[in-house]
This record gives C-alpha cells, structure tokens and sequence, in this order.
C-alpha cells in the first residue's frame, strides 16, 4: 500500500535554507511525487513535480529558491533564502494504490 | 492561462445533495485527467475523487464511495462532483485540479460546501 510520509513541522531562520523531506512507502521508490504549497487562508499551489532520478519540473512563477531533489524513496523540497511568505503547509502528493498526500509539513519562518 | 473555477458550494442539511462544477480553460481540457480534493476545517488534503481524460475510469476514497459521483463533460470543458447522502463530516473546501497521469499540476480556488442543519 503506497503511503507518504512527512514531519508535521518544520522551521528555519529568516534567509536561512530548508530541506522538507517525503518518504515513500517501501515498494514506491520509482514514483513521482508533486510538491504543492498552502500559505495561511489560501488554497493550495502547485510548486513541482519531482521524478525518482531528481529531475523536477517547476510551476509558473516559482522562484530559483524551490528545488527539488530524490534519493531512493525520499523526495526533498529545498528552499533557501527563507522568506517570511514561505510559512505554510507543505504537502507531497501522487496517484496509485494507496493514499494521495502525505499529511503535510507545517513550515514555520523564524 | 490554466483557470479552473469551481462552484455549486453552499449550505446543505445533512442527507442532502449537492452537486459542484469545475469550469476549465485554457488547456485541452480532454487530454488530462482530473482530481476532487477536499479540505475539513483545520485539517489537511484529503483526496476525493479522481476521473480519467476520457471519463472511462473513475475512482472514489473509501470516505465517498457509493455517496459521491465525478463526471465530466468534455463538450462543456466541466468536471463535477454530484455528492449525496451528505454528512456533517463533508464539511470542507472542494477543490479541482488538473492532474496528468494523477499528479496535480494546477488547482481551483476552491468551493465551501457546509452540511448543517
């Protein structure tokens, strides 16, 4: 069964850099994830999608500070130069047998 | 640009029926897949309901199954969401999106749909 796990929080300094992790379930190492970001009062935004060998491709508008990285099962989303906008929730998603998202990573910006 | 506007949101009694659309442009609305997602207040995604492009193939989270129906309309470049038999628990913001191969690549703004009586 394909299941995403993710740290409920995070934080990090004011133009400091982040690394927010998503762990496959064993078995679901080759899949693509997307990363997607959901600043306070908003709806969601779709920041990349990230395949299993590390190449990403970026949404419209989304800063150089997003990247995306793959190790085995993990999948990373960095951002440097912390901005005060980057607090939000953060949430890994993809299709197949199993769950969808990943409970969501709540990025603090301290 | 991808737009995606979803409406039919509101307030429902409890055992009632809703049903929400999704109007899409901007992309060829045939070719992609599409998801319902919903979020309870305070609480994370949840996935709803996911159509293929060419509506051949639907699938349901547990939490829905047998209650809600996805369709689309790839005539009328709208997807939506009949949703029966509603609970207080269904109470959420629903939100489209546009999803290739089931990984979302843009989402609506979102519809609240309120179950009280």
């Amino acid at each position: 069964q394909l299941v995403l796990t993710q740290s409920p929080s995070a934080s990090a300094s004011l133009g400091a850099s982040v690394k927010l992790t998503c762990t496959l379930s064993s078995g679901h190492s080759s899949y693509a994830i997307a990363w997607h970001q959901q600043q306070p009062e908003k709806g969601p935004r779709y920041l990349m999608k990230l395949n299993s060998d590390g190449s990403h491709s970026k949404g419209d508008g989304i800063p150089d500070r997003f990247s995306g990285s793959s190790s085995g099962a993990e999948r990373y989303l960095t951002i440097s130069s912390l901005q005060s906008e980057d607090e939000a929730d953060y949430y890994c998603q993809t299709w197949g047998t199993g769950e969808v998202f990943g409970g969501g990573t709540k990025l603090t910006v301290l | 640009q991808v737009q995606l506007v979803e409406s039919g949101g509101g307030v429902v009694q409890p055992g009632g029926s809703l049903r929400l659309s999704c109007a899409a442009s901007g992309f060829t609305f045939s070719a992609y897949g599409m998801h319902w997602v919903r979020q309870a207040p305070g609480k994370g995604l949840e996935w709803v309901a996911f159509i293929w492009y060419d509506g051949s193939n639907k699938y349901y989270a547990d939490s829905v199954k047998g209650r809600f129906t996805i369709s689309r309309d790839n005539s009328k470049n709208t997807l939506y969401l009949q949703m029966n038999s509603l609970r207080a628990e269904d109470t959420a913001v629903f939100y489209c999106a546009k999803a290739p191969y089931g990984i979302i690549d843009y989402w609506g703004q979102g519809s609240l749909v309120t179950v009280s009586s």
